[in-house]
């Protein structure tokens, strides 16, 4: 059964550093999110991203996020200078178009130092 | 705006019990609902979706849930628990205009021997 993968499945970081975190949705699926969970919290929507744009995103999602789909078949969100406070698990999801369902990857544990 | 409320943070229910783990939401619009588990360390999963039609949908695993426009609630059912089931449990929703999901806080849901 296809599925959502993501690596890493665990960054550390340094406070002010750059990551990227890497997923790859299900194959046929055009629509693409990252959520967010800081322990303890609930799942929070950052960005939607289709037709090679965002479609919407949170206000959590400031100048210092982006997301790329640098070819076909890998989606990515970059933290341009991280903070303590971007500490949190990290989800990529996917889903068909004319679906609403959506599909989720394990996860990528992000910890800023 | 919308928003969830998953009304239990911990529900704890021993094995072949029935379990009710609820939801409430709020919309100004249409919306398509969705139960996701989360067991440990792993990503979310969907449980069950409603999309229109028929109020109580089945889902995976024996669990069903019941739409109530009335009451704009969305609970989880299951007639009788395995100790399998003890999982994280969240309610989502997202409405026709961008699919993004809100979701609730979440419930444990622990089954005991």
């Amino acid at each position: 059964e296809p599925e959502v993968t993501q690596t890493p499945s665990h960054q550390v970081t340094q406070m002010g550093q750059e990551v990227i975190l890497r997923c790859v949705p299900i194959s046929n699926h055009l629509y693409f999110y990252w959520y967010r969970q800081i322990l303890g919290q609930k799942v929070e929507f950052l960005v939607s991203f289709y037709n090679n744009e965002i479609s919407e995103k949170s206000e959590i999602f400031d100048d210092q996020f982006s997301v790329e789909r640098p070819d076909g078949s890998n989606f990515t969100l970059k933290i341009r200078s991280t903070k303590l406070e971007d500490s949190a698990m990290y989800f990529c999801a996917s889903r068909l178009a004319g679906a609403h369902e959506q599909y989720f990857g394990p996860g990528t544990r992000l910890t800023v130092t | 705006a919308q928003s969830v409320t998953q009304l239990d943070s911990q529900v704890p229910v021993f094995e072949e019990a029935p379990v009710e783990l609820r939801c409430n939401y709020s919309s100004s619009v249409s919306v398509y609902l969705f139960w996701y588990v989360q067991y440990p360390n792993q990503g979310l999963q969907l449980l069950l979706k409603y999309l229109s039609g028929s109020t109580l949908v089945k889902g995976i695993n024996g669990f069903e849930a019941e739409f109530n426009k009335s009451q704009t609630s969305f609970h989880l059912r299951k007639p009788s628990v395995h100790i399998s089931d003890t999982a994280e449990y969240f309610c989502a929703v997202s409405s026709s205009n961008t699919g993004k999901l809100i979701f609730g806080q979440g419930t444990t849901l622990q089954v005991k021997p």
